[in-house]
């Protein structure tokens, strides 16, 4: 059962448009929320995270925002470039005893960001 | 500060043979988790050691083991492989896996292939 939903697979922008990523969750323990970014042959690098008592966070042209109601949450790149063509996962964790340690990651969005 | 180091990168084995994946953390932090990376399942959480204890584990065959040092560094190990466990097995570091201070940053990761 996957824990996050993780939405497209696949996206395809032109530079300086905004890419939008999209997670959905079910367990509302969940309370902390990270986007990690991985370029091929690498490991995912962790590129911004949120807690859900904000409900958006931003850095740079990285923004997340989180809606706790709806139990989603989103990633938006503004200003999108070549560069930033990589895999990007959304993830969560629940910090219980049962789970402590482990984040439940989304399948992931393989970004394209054309010239 | 330097990263997480992961050794070998690469690594290829005979099906039935064990293998032993090494992992050391981010200076001061004691939390290191073991993740396994397909294309078709994403990416699996293995187990999770801090302080030298396995504190939890993910849905996978006996044959995955790991263990943690005193000085933080883990390894883990594959008995009797599959053709299945090729994968990009990944650790990540914590400073203690819990609370706050969570954030969990990944090594570049061991390619294993197993033929």
């Amino acid at each position: 059962q996957q824990q996050v939903k993780q939405s497209p697979q696949s996206l395809i922008v032109q530079k300086g448009g905004i890419s939008i990523i999209n997670c959905a969750y079910e367990n509302t323990a969940f309370d902390y929320f990270p986007w990690y970014q991985q370029f091929p042959g690498k490991g995912p690098a962790l590129l911004i995270a949120i807690r859900p008592d904000v409900s958006e966070k931003k850095e740079g042209r990285f923004t997340i925002s989180f809606n706790k109601s709806a139990k989603q949450f989103s990633l938006h790149i503004m200003d999108s470039q070549p560069g930033d063509s990589a895999t990007y996962f959304c993830a969560a964790r629940d910090d219980r005893g049962s789970t402590l340690g482990r984040l439940y990651f989304g399948r992931g969005t393989q970004l394209t960001v054309w010239p | 500060k330097a990263g997480v180091t992961q050794t070998p990168r690469y690594l290829i084995k005979t099906r039935g043979q064990q293998v032993t994946l090494s992992c050391s953390p981010i200076s001061g932090h004691r939390s290191v988790s073991w993740y396994q990376q397909t294309p078709g399942q994403g990416l699996q959480f293995l187990f999770e050691y801090f302080s030298e204890t396995q504190r939890n584990k993910g849905n996978f065959p006996g044959r995955f083991s790991g263990r943690q040092f005193s000085n933080s560094r883990s390894e883990m190990n594959v008995s009797t492989l599959e053709l299945g466990d090729s994968a990009l097995y990944l650790c990540a570091s914590s400073l203690t896996g819990q609370g706050p201070s969570y954030e969990q940053y990944f090594g570049p990761g061991t390619r294993l292939t197993v033929t």
